[in-house]
């Protein structure tokens, strides 16, 4: 079956731009995770999705980050006026609620690179 | 603060030998562990798990331990294959929390 997948897997953008940045997860899946990783370092969180609402928004580093989930599926990463701080892989990752809350599938990730 | 650690950036070990990865944590709040593997260009993939209330728990050829006094666990992979070679991420959870807490990774190689 399809996994979860993120669109676009590379992004090159100028410091100052807005992106957005797609995650599609795992049908039937109910949670959804966002997650960035600098380099040399581990995931680190950023939201959770259950359903259609933010579950915990605790990671999102500063109001320039935003996220939405608004049928409860597809969900869009949004950030305005990029910043080179903001290059990182972001993951995304579901969780089907039922068969237990931890185990989290990720999908391959989208490259953010702010010139 | 890191609360996952991973002193180990890299593990180089032989094919057929045990291969152990290590993780120690700070936040005695952490109820669940995880280990996760990711290969380049790929997103990390779920290995395996382990509750607090166990000490061990074992998947064919991978088994973790967990020592809480020690705030400590391991990963074994044994016998090593050159397929295992990736980075590997160790991660806690809260209880009630969705959000897991990874630590750095530390990279394997297993040479043929």
């Amino acid at each position: 079956g399809a996994g979860v997948s993120q669109t676009p897997s590379n992004k090159v953008t100028e410091k100052g731009k807005y992106v957005e940045l797609r995650c599609d997860p795992i049908s039937g899946h109910t949670a959804l995770y966002w997650y960035r990783q600098s380099l040399g370092q581990g995931p680190e969180f950023l939201i959770y999705f259950q359903g259609t609402g933010a579950a915990d928004d605790s990671g999102l580093p500063n109001d320039r980050f935003f996220a939405v989930r608004p049928e409860g599926s597809v969900s869009t990463l949004k950030i305005q006026r990029t910043e080179r701080g903001d290059s990182a892989v972001y993951l995304c990752a579901s969780s089907l609620m039922a068969s237990g809350p931890y185990e989290q599938y990720f999908g391959p990730g989208t490259r953010l690179t702010v010139t | 603060d890191q609360q996952v650690k991973q002193n180990s950036p890299s593990l180089s070990v032989q094919e057929g030998r045990i291969s152990i990865l290590n993780c120690d944590y700070t936040n005695s709040m952490f109820d669940y562990f995880l280990w996760y593997k990711k290969y380049p260009a790929e997103g990390p993939t779920f290995l395996i798990s382990i509750s607090s209330i166990k000490d061990k728990n074992e998947d064919g050829r991978f088994t973790v331990f967990l020592n809480k006094s020690a705030k400590h666990l391991s990963l074994h992979i044994v016998p090593s294959q050159p397929g295992d070679s990736a980075v590997y991420f160790c991660a806690g959870t809260q209880g009630g929390s969705e959000k897991l807490v990874f630590g750095k990774g530390t990279k394997l190689t297993v040479n043929p």
